[in-house]
């Protein structure tokens, strides 16, 4: 299985920027199509898609949000930090059968 | 507006069957894969089990094959999970979810279900 790292806790003031990584143990990428995924988890609620292919805005999500990352290293990026935006943010690899990354919580400073 | 509501959760003894459910409305259901993941209280996200649009094929976890059967009606826009040999590890919030199979991302997520295996 592909294991993706993530660390467990960010802490950033509102108004800055908050880098989120996540590492994969493998290559998740296939030529040019990054298989990295991710999602936010609100307290009390369901997990909700925010970038899918590692730089794709999902549905609805603000353009605050943006992804990048190739290879093993992806990074998930909200500029400017709301108050809304605390939650548990998760990656997720499709290059082999589906795994998460372990979570990062999204703290206020 | 996708809609998907899980039914059937509830607390069971180890080694027990539990079968969930889940409607789907507000998109073609025969267009698209369905998937089940979970979460243990407090812990992340594990994918469980996936079908194809069809009810063809099923994919599983290691941590589930041979004890966890997926499948659906495409005809009643239901996905099911049934779960046989529960242990206390199955223990979690179970989510449907609708799959993106060119990518394999899940891009709706119902509000989940609690399974709780004690005894």
């Amino acid at each position: 299985d592909i294991v993706l790292t993530q660390s467990p806790v960010l802490a950033v003031s509102l108004g800055q920027r908050a880098t989120i990584s996540c590492r994969a143990s493998q290559s998740v990428s296939i030529s040019s199509i990054n298989l990295m995924h991710w999602y936010q988890q609100k307290p009390g609620q369901q997990p909700k898609l925010l970038i899918y292919r590692a730089s794709n805005l999902a549905s609805g999500i603000p353009a605050r949000f943006s992804g990048s990352g190739s290879g093993t290293d992806f990074t998930l990026t909200i500029d400017p930090v709301q108050a809304d935006d605390i939650a548990a943010y998760y990656c997720q690899q499709s290059r082999e059968s589906p795994t998460f990354g372990s979570g990062t919580k999204l703290e206020i400073k | 507006e996708v809609q998907l509501v899980e039914t059937g959760g509830g607390l069971v003894q180890p080694g027990r069957s539990l079968k969930l459910s889940c409607v789907a409305s507000g998109f073609t259901f025969n267009n698209y894969w369905m998937s089940w993941t979970r979460q243990a209280p407090g812990k992340g996200l594990e994918w469980v089990a996936s079908i194809t649009n069809s009810g063809g094929s099923t994919y599983y976890p290691d941590s589930v094959k041979g004890r966890f059967t997926i499948s659906r009606d495409n005809a009643q826009n239901t996905l099911y999970l049934q779960m046989n040999s529960l242990r206390s590890e199955d223990t979690a919030t179970y989510y449907c979810t609708r799959a993106i199979t060119t990518f394999y991302y899940f891009d709706y997520w119902g509000q989940g279900v609690m399974v709780t295996v004690s005894s």
